[in-house]
């Protein structure tokens, strides 16, 4: 089993509507949790942070996290042509001293 | 504020030839990391310094490759041979304290070929 497993993708989906990403973890005791953007020939930057069981919003963004299922998710929503980039989920180890990253999720918003 | 600097952005060289990479990181970050970033692949790390000291370095091959990060700052990854395995984008990075809480900011990366 993967320490971080997303889904391939690619995720295709309409300009304006919700897009939605997921990610499943196996370290029960991982604290932290990130979703990064990259977009192709460029390097990852960090979009949102969750820490804490249930919602966090900023802007179009809003992750979700549920420690008991090993589940964070990313929705973003009004999608733009701009969002289309691959979505990094990572996830902090119980050891508190390793960021480990999925393999992504390609997001393609057409207009 | 300044981002973390990489160089260079590219490379191409033959397969047992070495090569060196060179990261400075945000002024004042104390933990840099190495990543690797296979094409379609997410970032694996190779090593993670805290000062100049090593935190991790578990997926490190250490028979080719090396790091160091001497007085805390800047950094240099080798790999000596080369492999046509080892074609991948190394990405450095810095955070202000360990992984649990600090965001990761990246470096533009460097973009390796092997022949």
């Amino acid at each position: 089993q993967k320490e971080v497993e997303q889904n391939s993708g690619p995720l295709s989906v309409p300009e304006g509507a919700i897009a939605s990403l997921n990610c499943t973890y196996s370290d029960r005791g991982s604290q932290s949790f990130f979703w990064y953007r990259q977009y192709s020939g460029k390097s990852p930057e960090l979009i949102m942070s969750i820490y804490s069981n249930g919602d966090k919003e900023d802007g179009r963004f809003t992750a979700q996290l549920n420690k008991a299922s090993q589940y964070v998710s990313l929705l973003i929503r009004d999608s733009q042509p701009s969002d289309s980039a691959t979505y990094l989920c990572a996830v902090n180890n119980s050891g508190g001293n390793k960021l480990v990253f999925g393999a992504g999720t390609i997001l393609r918003v057409k207009s | 504020e300044a981002g973390v600097a990489q160089s260079p952005r590219y490379k191409i060289i033959e397969k047992r030839q070495s090569v060196a990479f060179w990261c400075n990181p945000i002024s004042g970050h104390a933990t840099l990391y190495w990543y690797q970033q296979i094409l379609g692949q997410g970032p694996k790390l190779l090593i993670q310094f805290q000062n100049n000291g090593v935190v991790d370095d578990s997926q490190l091959p250490k028979d080719r490759f090396s790091a160091e990060r001497l007085k805390g700052v800047d950094s240099t990854l080798k790999i000596q041979p080369a492999k046509l395995e080892d074609s991948a984008v190394y990405l450095c990075a810095s955070s202000s304290a360990g992984t649990g809480y600090s965001p990761l900011h990246f470096g533009n990366g460097t973009r390796l070929t092997v022949t």
